[in-house]
């Protein structure tokens, strides 16, 4: 089955910079990338998704790329803001299974 | 809220006991899933459901049951055989098509062992 490796574990940055978050993936099948952020004791909720025919999506201050060859894809978040501060998740999905990453914990510090 | 609705928010469990967490869509999605959560290991699949009365081991499915007998509704039932069960649960559904379609998520159901 599919494997999805996140990194890093866990994100400092300060109020205003900016964080990257990388994810590789190794079914050559997925071709549906979400990304999304949990608050502590919160459900999961989407924040960008990307197809596997689209390299780059942009929202705001949120921005997601994409290399198929490679396998790995990537979130980033520009002027970072305190309630940025939560959990993210990665995701590959193909035919409706949806294999995740294990979490990245970004604090923003004011 | 997304149209997904888990109960109980917090569930106690004691020894050798079944417990049935309950998850209820009214967003028309065909499939739905069963994740469950603990601390740094993201979330791994239990069971999912891409057809009423049709259901699918996931990674953990070892000590969990469940039922799809509408569309609406995929119960998860925790059994004493699953030893571990101290974890946050998370329901999620998604359409069905000739694609992959976005995943929503339930709120979660917190179970804890008495």
């Amino acid at each position: 089955g599919e494997n999805v490796e996140q990194h890093p574990s866990t994100l400092s940055v300060q109020e205003g910079d900016s964080a990257v978050i990388k994810c590789t993936y190794s079914d050559s099948a997925s071709n549906y990338f979400p990304w999304y952020k949990q608050e502590l004791g919160k459900r999961p909720q989407l924040i960008i998704d990307i197809r596997s025919n689209v390299g780059e999506k942009k929202d705001q201050r949120i921005a997601v790329t994409l290399n198929k060859t490679a396998k790995h894809f990537s979130l980033h978040i520009t002027e970072t803001q305190p309630e940025d501060s939560a959990v993210y998740f990665c995701a590959a999905s193909s035919w409706n299974q949806f294999y995740f990453g294990t979490g990245t914990s970004l604090t923003v510090i004011p | 809220d997304g149209g997904i609705t888990q109960s109980p928010k917090y569930l106690f469990r004691k020894e050798g006991q079944n417990v049935t967490l309950s998850c209820e869509q009214n967003l028309n999605h065909d499939a739905m899933y069963w994740y469950r959560q603990d601390p740094g290991q993201g979330l791994r699949l239990i069971y999912y459901s891409q057809i009423v009365n049709d259901f699918q081991k996931g990674d953990i499915a070892e000590g969990y049951s469940v039922s799809r007998e509408k569309k609406e509704s995929f119960p998860l039932t925790v059994t004493s055989a699953q030893k571990n069960p101290t974890a946050f649960y998370l329901c999620a559904s998604s359409l069905q098509g000739g694609r992959v379609e976005k995943l929503f998520f339930g709120s979660g159901t917190q179970l804890s062992v008495l």
